[in-house]
This record gives structure tokens, C-alpha cells and sequence, in this order.
């Protein structure tokens, strides 16, 4: 069974640093890219970034570049999500995702998946002081 | 960025009826478009890709349509355990990604 299993929940205050994390299990980690959404609390899904743990490529949607990190270790099938100074509108639930697949043949690679499926059971995140 | 719009806001249904949800493009996404369902408490799972393609597991009640800047997303008759929040994501552009608002689908 593919499964993406998020850290628990975190209560930090303003200025403090976190850093939560994603194990993916049943597939081939560094096959597929791992995608970041955040959820503020009773609002919609925003997506943040994603990581190709294969070679660490990270791309980051402009609303969340410099403010956040993606991160993953291939080693233990892990990815993170990492803040150096939080801040009260940090406050959110948080879910990883896997995303886009790339697969070589022939000597040539391709992608294939654009959408999020399975996701994490989510990590809330609570800033305040 | 393209902009992703869910309407109705809030659709109000009764157990065995017919639900009907739209989603619009602000330019043209093709079919890549991807709806999930979520419920309260729950992650978002997902339904439907390529507009029209259901997910695996996913029950044939569940349907997808459009392309270009217009989609549906439809349940044909509405079981307890469907009334949730709906979101449609489009991967056009799968380096920038957006979702619609979502459309909660509530009891009547």
C-alpha cells in the first residue's frame, strides 16, 4: 500500500523554528516528486512546493519562496518542511503529497501524474504566543 | 498565475439527488484538470484526473467533464457519505499549480 505518514502535531511560539516531516512507504520514494499543501485553518488548499528526492530538484510556488524550505532525505524516504522564524500566520494544517512520476525508458525520461494522490494524513501547526 | 473558480459556494442536496459542481479556468487547462473530495477532519482524496478519469476505488456515481476553461464535476446520486468539500486543481502548468475554493456539499 502506497502511504505518506506525516510528524505529529506542533505548538511553537512566534520567531521559533520547525521543521516537520514525510515518510513515504510502498513505492519507490525517489521515483516520484512529494508536493507540499497548506490548508489555514476553515480556508482552501494552497500549494507550496515540491522536491524530486532522486536529486533534491525543488521548486517552490512564488507565495511561498524564501519563506519555507523543502527538503528530503532519499536515504530514509523522507521530505521536509522546514520554517527558520515562525510567524502567527504560519498557523495551518500542512499535507504532503506524492505527485509527478518520472520514469526512464530508451534511454529517455518522461513524467507522468500531475496530481496529488496518495496524501498524508496532515500536520497541524499551531504559532502562538 | 491561472486562477481556479468553484461555484456554487455551498450546494445544498438531499440524499439520492443529483449533484452538479462547476469549476472555471481563467485561460485554457486543456483536460488537465484533477477535482478531490474532502471531509472534515480528513486529507483531501483524490477523485477524478484528466478531467475525466476516476481515480481508482473511486465509485462510478463520480464523474468528470469539460475542457479547456469549463469542467463538472458530478455525483449522480448523492450518498451520506459524499457530502464533503470538493476542490478542482489544474496541473497545466504542473510548476505552478492552484486549486478552486472548493464547493462544500451540505444536507438540504
Amino acid at each position: 500500500e502506497v502511504q505518506l505518514v506525516q510528524s505529529g502535531a506542533e505548538v511553537k511560539k512566534p520567531g521559533e523554528s520547525l521543521k516537520i516531516s514525510c515518510k513515504g512507504s510502498g513505492y519507490s520514494f525517489t521515483s516520484y516528486w512529494i508536493g507540499w499543501v497548506r490548508q489555514m485553518p476553515g480556508k482552501g488548499l494552497e500549494w507550496m512546493g515540491i522536491i524530486y528526492p532522486g536529486d533534491s530538484d525543488t521548486r517552490y510556488s512564488p507565495s511561498f519562496q524564501g519563506q519555507v524550505t523543502i527538503s528530503a532525505d532519499k536515504s530514509i524516504s523522507t521530505a521536509y518542511l522546514q520554517w527558520s522564524s515562525l510567524k502567527a500566520s504560519d498557523t495551518a494544517m500542512y499535507y504532503c503529497a506524492r505527485h509527478v512520476q518520472r520514469y526512464c525508458s530508451g534511454g529517455s525520461c518522461y513524467l507522468a501524474g500531475y496530481w496529488f494522490d496518495p496524501w498524508g494524513q496532515g500536520t497541524l501547526v499551531t504559532v502562538s504566543s | 498565475e491561472i486562477v481556479m473558480t468553484q461555484s456554487p459556494a455551498t450546494l445544498s442536496v438531499s440524499p439520492g439527488e443529483r449533484a452538479t459542481l462547476s469549476c472555471r479556468a481563467s485561460q485554457s487547462v486543456s483536460s488537465n484538470l484533477a477535482w478531490y473530495q474532502q471531509k472534515p477532519g480528513q486529507a483531501p482524496r483524490l477523485l477524478i484526473y484528466g478531467a475525466s478519469t476516476r481515480a481508482t476505488g473511486i465509485p462510478a456515481r463520480f464523474s468528470g467533464s469539460g475542457s479547456g476553461t469549463e469542467f463538472t464535476l458530478t455525483i449522480s446520486s448523492l450518498q451520506s457519505e459524499d457530502f464533503a468539500v470538493y476542490y478542482c486543481q489544474q496541473y497545466n502548468n504542473w510548476l505552478s499549480l492552484t486549486f478552486g475554493g472548493g464547493t462544500k456539499v451540505e444536507i438540504k
